[in-house]
């Protein structure tokens, strides 16, 4: 089956420099790979995703970047500020279905 | 829009007795629900897929005697754990799809005593 893995587990930033975390995976059918960001004992909110058609989508502080051929994707956040703060999960569908598999999740501590 | 609810929010309850843990998409219609697991600071756990009208796939390792889903209608799905025991204590968390997005619900924190 699907297997993601997630890196850093932990990133600490200063307030206003970029954060970089990052996904392989390891199905080539996987065609859907969403970020997910939660805060402690919250639900998991979709912050960007992009599908296999594109190399790269962007909103405002926040891109994706997709590698099809190398199976991977970051998040790459701009301009760090301390309400970033959370934990962000990766994740890709299984091939030819809808569910998702998540990835080992990064704490990202964005210091003032 | 894309809201998912969750029921209840917290629950405790002795071993040995059922909780059904509810999950309604509230302004869209879903005829693919999920049902996953999350252990404090670890990512989330996939249980299985709900699918409206039709029995739900279980991922491998879960048991489906144990961890009861229907999804009656296209906004209701539930999951009943069966004769809960002390390590089904975990937070659970539904996502409904919508327009091939899932979007979560707030998640039930179940404590079995």
């Amino acid at each position: 089956g699907e297997n993601v893995e997630q890196h850093p587990s932990t990133l600490s930033v200063q307030e206003g420099d970029s954060a970089v975390i990052k996904c392989t995976y390891s199905d080539s059918a996987s065609n859907y790979f969403p970020w997910y960001k939660q805060e402690l004992g919250k639900r998991p909110q979709l912050i960007i995703d992009i599908r296999s058609n594109v190399g790269e989508k962007k909103d405002q502080r926040i891109a994706v970047t997709l590698n099809k051929t190398a199976k991977h994707f970051s998040l790459h956040i701009t301009e760090t500020q301390p309400e970033d703060s959370a934990v962000y999960f990766c994740a890709v569908n299984g091939g030819a279905t809808n569910k998702l598999i998540f990835g080992t999740g990064t704490l990202l501590a964005v210091q003032p | 829009g894309a809201v998912v609810s969750q029921h209840p929010s917290r629950v405790i309850c002795k071993s040995g007795t059922s909780v059904k843990i509810e999950c309604r998409s509230l302004d869209f219609q879903a005829t693919t629900m999920f049902w996953y697991r999350q252990f404090p600071k670890k990512s989330l756990m996939l249980m299985a897929t709900s699918n409206e009208g039709s029995k739900a796939t279980y991922e491998q390792g879960v048991e489906k005697d144990k961890f009861l889903i229907n999804h009656a209608s296209l906004t209701l799905s539930t999951l009943t754990v069966t004769s809960a025991h002390p390590e089904d204590s975990s937070f659970y968390i539904c996502s409904a799809e919508s327009e091939e997005t899932q979007y979560f619900g707030p998640g039930t924190r179940l404590l079995v005593l």
